[in-house]
């Protein structure tokens, strides 16, 4: 089955240096991987993802993700943080090979970013 | 604007209650998703729809159910079966592609008192 670890509940990192949130997943077949960031007591917002052939993949907000096929990793960057980027960060992978089958998340992993 | 709509963003229920939170689509997505959201625990999914007049049990279906009757509506009931029915709930849609990712509505937090 397909799956997704964030092995890291939370992430502290100062304004102005760059960050990393890690994610590393687990399918069958090509994978389909996502990155979408939560504010408090709002939807969840897309950020980018994985398209075959792009390792380093740039998304919304100065985010991008680096894809590594031997570590089966999609750890998500930005190379200088910034306050607002404070939230909850969410890895998925599609389920099936299906596009509509479902997404599975992460558990998350909130960014905190400290001025 | 397209979207997803999601109805009440707060709901309270007493126990014993069944309640039926509303999820609107007008991005003329054939699927459509339910997940509940707990801290600490991610997203979990309850149901999904990939046409209408069709659907699927998820990780957690147990005390819940719904509908599909329209293209653009995916209701959610939490029925008093559902133990622990406090958390947030979170529907999406998406387009049908394989790296098509999931649009969200905002929300709606529902509280058992």
């Amino acid at each position: 089955a397909q799956s997704v670890a964030q092995p890291e509940d939370q992430v502290n990192v100062a304004e102005g240096n760059p960050l990393t949130v890690k994610c590393t997943y687990s399918v069958s077949g090509n994978p389909y991987l996502f990155w979408y960031v939560q504010y408090p007591n709002r939807g969840l917002q897309f950020l980018l993802k994985y398209i075959t052939g792009d390792n380093l993949v740039k998304g919304s907000y100065g985010f991008e993700a680096e894809f590594n096929k031997s570590q089966t990793s999609f750890h998500l960057k930005k190379p200088s943080a910034l306050v607002s980027d404070s939230a909850l960060y969410f890895c998925a992978v599609r389920a099936g090979s299906s596009g509509n089958t479902p997404l599975v998340f992460g558990k998350g992993t909130r960014l905190s970013v400290i001025a | 604007d397209g979207g997803i709509t999601q109805s009440p963003k707060y709901l309270f229920r007493k126990e014993g209650q069944n309640v039926t939170l509303s999820c609107e689509q007008n991005l003329n997505h054939d699927a459509m998703y339910w997940y509940r959201q707990d801290p600490g625990q991610g997203l979990r999914l309850i149901y999904y729809s990939q046409i209408v007049n069709d659907f699927q049990k998820g990780d957690i279906a147990e005390g819940y159910s719904v509908s599909r009757e329209k293209k653009e509506s995916f209701p959610l009931t939490v029925t008093s079966a559902q133990k622990n029915p406090t958390a947030f709930y979170l529907c999406a849609s998406c387009p049908g592609t394989l790296n098509g990712e999931l649009f969200f509505g905002e929300g709606s937090r529902l509280t058992v008192l």
